[in-house]
């Protein structure tokens, strides 16, 4: 069975910091994983996703994610937070067997502050 | 106007009413995703859909039917809505194949007294 953690339901930062969101991931085959992001009253949207090949992945609005297999993780960082970063974001991982089902963490809410 | 269009955006009602959520989306896509969001839970799939005859339980599918009236259409249902069904619940297409990009709709919020 797959599974998705993500630790710290809250995470604060200034404007301007570091942003790390952890994901750590359970899966007997090779995980395809995703970083979706909801802003207030809207739907998720894609940031990015790891399926094979580049281990470090780039996504939207400078956001990177790093597959490391080793840890089973799948962190999210952005070198500088800005207010517009504000949201909640979910790590998942995708089934196989055809059926595209992701599977998905907790979410981590995100506060930018001045 | 938005790809996947969830109706309605919000609802009040009470135990033992039959609820009905829609979905219309114009991307296109065979498979279409229900799945509900509680705090703390992340989301949950209920129910999903290849095409029009292939319907598919999810995890937490007790409590829930689905319609898939044309490609692009799918109905959530809510039989006799309890309150612990109160959630936001989303509506999601995707192309054929593993892996691929979920499109959610906005959302729509239940509120079961």
């Amino acid at each position: 069975a797959q599974s998705v953690t993500q630790l710290g339901s809250h995470v604060s930062v200034s404007e301007g910091a570091l942003v790390l969101l952890r994901c750590n991931y359970s899966s007997s085959v090779p995980p395809y994983l995703f970083w979706y992001v909801q802003y207030p009253n809207q739907g998720l949207q894609l940031l990015l996703k790891y399926t094979t090949g580049a281990t470090l992945v780039k996504g939207i609005n400078g956001f990177e994610a790093e597959f490391k297999k080793s840890e089973t993780s799948f962190h999210l960082t952005k070198p500088s937070a800005h207010m517009s970063d504000a949201a909640e974001y979910f790590c998942a991982v995708s089934s196989s067997g055809g059926y595209n089902k992701l599977i998905f963490g907790a979410g981590t809410r995100l506060a930018v502050h001045p | 106007d938005a790809d996947v269009t969830q109706t309605p955006r919000n609802r009040i009602t009470k135990t033992g009413k039959r609820i009905m959520l829609e979905c219309s989306q114009t991307k296109g896509h065979d498979r279409m995703y229900w799945y509900r969001q509680d705090p703390g839970l992340g989301l949950r799939l209920i129910y999903y859909s290849f095409d029009v005859k292939d319907i598919n339980k999810g995890e937490i599918s007790d409590g829930y039917s689905v319609s898939r009236q044309a490609q692009a259409k799918f109905s959530l249902s809510l039989e006799s809505a309890i309150p612990n069904q109160t959630a936001l619940y989303f509506c999601a297409t995707s192309e054929p194949g593993d892996h691929r990009e979920l499109f959610f709709g906005e959302g729509s919020r239940l509120t079961v007294l």
